[in-house]
């Protein structure tokens, strides 16, 4: 299983364009990319998967470089309600062993 | 309906205690999961089952014992647990067991062992 490195915190301001990378250098060919949001006592929530290039959907964009050994998570112009603990994990296709990392706490100040 | 309901919220016992935790989901997924979370950490991994069958331990404890009655429910029952289980345990349930599926959270059960 691939394992990944994220910045433990970041902070940012209202309005502003929040990106947090996330390395995972020994990423196999079938893994693909998954962040979750997680807010304090509740469980995770799906943001945004990808596998190469570039993902969009409503709250967010993942960039993925060809080599896959990173990926950027984007989040335009967060609010306050952003401020949460984002988590990148990487898996295989076909496994059923999904593995949180240690996650990045991102703090949005007004 | 795309929610994954846990009940009890909160949940305080003794070391000699027996309790369950318990999990629904009626979305028709197939794999089901328990994670324990401590403060300020990542979810762990404890258990997977897959169309009812666990596929996964990850070398918890015997005290946590996991059940799945059908494909809409997930047990967790719990004895002689001792104060450092203390934590938030999530239930998560998803399509199948694959990687690539996204994963859909309950909002946990917070467990304090007195």
């Amino acid at each position: 299983l691939a394992k990944t490195t994220q910045p433990i915190s970041m902070d940012s301001y209202e309005g502003q364009e929040v990106n947090i990378t996330c390395s995972h250098n020994n990423i196999a060919t079938n893994d693909y990319i998954t962040w979750y949001q997680q807010f304090p006592s509740q469980g995770p929530r799906f943001i945004i998967q990808g596998y190469k290039t570039k993902v969009t959907n409503e709250v967010a964009s993942l960039f993925i470089p060809a080599d896959r050994k990173s990926s950027t998570l984007s989040l335009p112009r967060v609010s306050l309600s952003d401020t949460a603990v984002y988590y990148c994990l990487v898996a295989l296709y076909n496994t059923d062993k999904l593995i949180f990392g240690t996650g990045t706490r991102l703090q949005v100040f007004p | 309906d795309t929610e994954v309901t846990q009940t009890p919220k909160h949940l305080v016992m003794g070391m000699t205690n027996k309790k369950s935790l318990k999990c629904e989901q009626h979305m028709g997924h197939r794999a089901m999961y328990w994670y324990k979370q401590k403060a300020k950490k990542p979810p762990e991994l404890m258990f997977v089952y897959s169309y009812e069958k666990l596929s996964i331990n990850e070398s918890v404890p015997s005290r946590f014992s996991p059940e799945c009655p059908n494909s809409s429910l997930l047990n967790l029952h719990l004895h002689a647990l001792q104060p450092e289980d203390s934590a938030l345990y999530l239930c998560a349930s998803s399509q199948t067991a694959q990687g690539n599926e996204k994963l859909f959270f309950g909002s946990g059960t917070q467990l304090s062992v007195l």
